[in-house]
């Protein structure tokens, strides 16, 4: 079956710009969570949701970044008014459930987010 | 909060060496999970092996094991037979076992490379 993609694969945006970020999870998985990856860095985490509902965005930076996931499938990462230190690859995972005591998380290709 | 460091920020060796990845880790739980993941160039995040905390065997996966020492808060990555398909981009990752958001927190990663 198709894994976790998203798109576009690559975005440059000029500073100020808004941009917005697609994560196909795989279907049927119920978790889906968002990390950002700075150059040379270990992907941070941004926001989960379960279903639609979105459980814990502690992780954003600010309140510039918005995330959504309405039907409880797609989700789609939102930045307003980009800035050069949102340059980042920005990786979407899903996982089979949100209960229980293990579910392991299966990611995407990511997306490389270029601000100028 | 958790934290995860890993050392060493490069590594290179030759094909068909053994070669140790270190990790360790801070946290107050006494039940959780620890991971590695491999990153390779084409940047899709793939699970190498698993270990949970309350297990006391060293997990193993085919060329794959670990030394987990949980007094010591030490997890490091032994890849025996090194292969070229083996160079990438390594992250030990820790998870608490929660109820819904078992997000990842992830160090800074160790770029291995496997030379002809």
């Amino acid at each position: 079956g198709a894994g976790v993609s998203q798109s576009p694969r690559y975005k440059v945006a000029k500073r100020g710009q808004d941009v917005a970020l697609r994560c196909d999870p795989i279907s049927g998985h119920v978790s889906l969570f968002w990390y950002q990856q700075a150059l040379g860095q270990g992907p941070e985490f941004l926001t989960y949701f379960q279903n639609e509902a979105q459980l814990d965005k502690s992780g954003l930076p600010s309140d510039r970044f918005f995330a959504e996931r309405p039907e409880g499938s797609v989700s789609t990462l939102k930045i307003q008014r980009t800035q050069q230190e949102d340059s980042a690859v920005y990786l979407c995972a899903s996982s089979l459930s949100g209960s229980g005591s293990y579910n392991e998380q299966f990611f995407g290709p990511g997306t490389r987010l270029t601000v100028l | 909060a958790q934290t995860v460091t890993q050392s060493q920020p490069e590594m290179s060796v030759q094909e068909a060496e053994t070669v140790t990845l270190s990790c360790t880790y801070d946290t107050s739980e006494n039940n959780y999970y620890l991971f590695w993941y491999k990153q390779p160039p084409s940047r899709q995040m793939i699970l190498v092996i698993r270990q949970e905390a309350y297990k006391q065997q060293n997990a193993t996966e085919n060329r794959f094991s670990v030394n987990f020492q949980k007094a010591a808060k030490s997890f490091s990555l032994k890849i025996s037979d090194s292969q070229l398909g083996d160079t990438a981009m390594y992250f030990c990752a820790f998870m608490k076992p929660l109820r819904g958001a078992q997000k990842l927190v992830f160090g800074q990663g160790t770029r291995l490379t496997i030379n002809p």
